[in-house]
């Protein structure tokens, strides 16, 4: 079935460090892929999300390029705040015999520190 | 407008006993969902409904667990008895059409703690 493998944490980083959180899935078909962010205390928002290759999704500075040769939505960001500070976790849904489920990676805690 | 509501935020209770989450979509969301997160893993699927009907219940781990949505409302998802495993985060989501097309909006999750 369909899955997505991320990067494990936590990552720390220093502020204004460069930020690469690595996404691959496994899916039939052409799924939607996205990124989520759960904030201490908070629910998951969406953050940036892209539905079809080589799409480029971008919000808040973070950038994830759908890549279907590479099966990869990796997030990147060019100078971390520690208000970055948080979960990310990526995700997809639809696909091939998928239905409006999100299925979601194990997240990756980012910690930047000042 | 208000977000996603989920009631409570905590529930701490003994293996055996019954816990009754609740969740408040945003007003005029069909879509809801249940998901859950067990310690350090993955956010696993639990199911979908459509207005009162459930549309996807292939996530539920077993039927100790029961979902309700009563009027295409509110939601209720009840675990009896509660098992050491079902220790966990559970979140609703809730959108207005397909997970492709529209962003699905998640509460801020009820903690679960089975001792």
């Amino acid at each position: 079935g369909n899955s997505v493998t991320q990067m494990e944490g936590p990552v720390t980083l220093s502020e204004e460090a460069f930020l690469t959180i690595n996404c691959t899935y496994t899916a039939t078909g052409y799924p939607s892929l996205f990124w989520y962010v759960q904030y201490p205390g908070e629910g998951l928002q969406l953050l940036l999300k892209a539905t079809k290759a080589d799409d480029k999704g971008s919000n808040k500075g973070f950038e994830a390029t759908y890549r279907k040769e590479t099966t990869s939505f990796h997030l990147e960001k060019g100078s971390v705040q520690v208000s970055d500070s948080a979960v990310y976790f990526c995700a997809l849904s639809g696909g091939g015999g998928a239905t409006n489920k999100l299925i979601f990676g194990t997240g990756t805690l980012l910690a930047v520190q000042p | 407008e208000a977000g996603v509501t989920q009631f409570p935020s905590h529930s701490v209770i003994e293996k055996g006993q019954t816990v009754t989450l609740r969740c408040d979509p945003i007003s005029g969301h069909d879509n809801l969902y249940w998901y859950r997160r067990v310690m350090g893993k993955e956010i696993k699927f639990l199911l979908h409904f459509v207005k009162e009907s459930k549309q996807d219940e292939s996530g539920m781990p077993n039927n100790r667990f029961l979902a309700e949505r009563t009027g295409g409302t509110y939601s209720t998802l009840k675990v009896q008895p509660a098992e050491l495993e079902d220790s966990g985060v559970y979140f609703c989501a809730s959108s207005l059409g397909l997970a492709g097309a529209y962003e699905q909006y998640f509460g801020p999750g009820t903690r679960l703690t089975v001792t």
